[in-house]
């Protein structure tokens, strides 16, 4: 079965340092990965998806992502963080061969701090 | 393009009570999906409705079902609530096709507390 680990349930960084969160996943050959954030209060929005293209993926505000497949990881990064980019960070993977739904990693919090 | 909306975003409700949460999807969008989100549990798949088919199914107790209509508006409704039911639900919409491959875009979600 798909699944998804989120080595830190919290990361703190300060204002204009880079940021890091760790995402492994398993799957099988050909899984699409994505990164969602979720602001306080808010719904979740996508900041961006690999899905068997480039395996450096840029996404909005600044983050990226690299796919490794021999290390089975997706780590999102952002050189330098900002105050706004306190939120959940949730890591998902989607299989074609396990069905059409979404599996969620756990989540990392990211706290900014000024 | 609106995206997606839910209502009600908060509904206050008794044990063994039934409710029924709506979600309309973005335009154009056939593809319906509902989550769970719990502190203790994250978030986890409910169902996923195309073409108001249930398409895919996740490990939910039968008091949680759902239905879609064919404007793709969708509905789910949970009966006999118990407390562990008192959650944030999120639904999600993407187009046809390949879902694996389609960005699911998620409304702000209905948060139910069960008293």
């Amino acid at each position: 079965a798909q699944s998804v680990t989120q080595l830190d349930s919290h990361v703190s960084v300060s204002e204009g340092t880079p940021v890091l969160l760790r995402c492994n996943y398993s799957s099988s050959y050909s899984p699409s990965l994505f990164w969602y954030v979720q602001h306080p209060n808010k719904g979740l929005q996508l900041l961006l998806k690999y899905t068997s293209a480039a395996t450096l993926v840029k996404g909005i505000n600044g983050f990226e992502a690299e796919f490794k497949k021999s290390e089975t990881s997706f780590h999102l990064t952002k050189p330098s963080a900002h105050m706004s980019d306190a939120a959940e960070y949730f890591c998902v993977v989607s299989d074609l061969n396990y069905g059409q739904n979404f599996v969620f990693g756990p989540g990392t919090r990211l706290s900014v701090l000024p | 393009k609106a995206g997606v909306t839910q209502t009600p975003r908060y509904l206050i409700k008794t044990r063994g009570q039934q409710v029924t949460l709506s979600c309309s999807p973005i335009s154009g969008h056939r593809s319906v999906s509902w989550y769970q989100q719990t502190p203790g549990q994250g978030l986890q798949f409910l169902f996923e409705y195309f073409s108001e088919t249930q398409r895919n199914k996740g490990n939910f107790p039968g008091r949680f079902s759902g239905r879609q209509f064919s404007n793709s508006r969708s509905e789910m409704n949970v009966s006999t609530l118990e407390l562990g039911d008192s959650a944030l639900y999120l639904c999600a919409s993407s187009l046809p096709g390949l879902a694996q491959q389609e960005t699911q875009y998620f409304g702000p979600g209905t948060r139910l507390l069960v008293l």
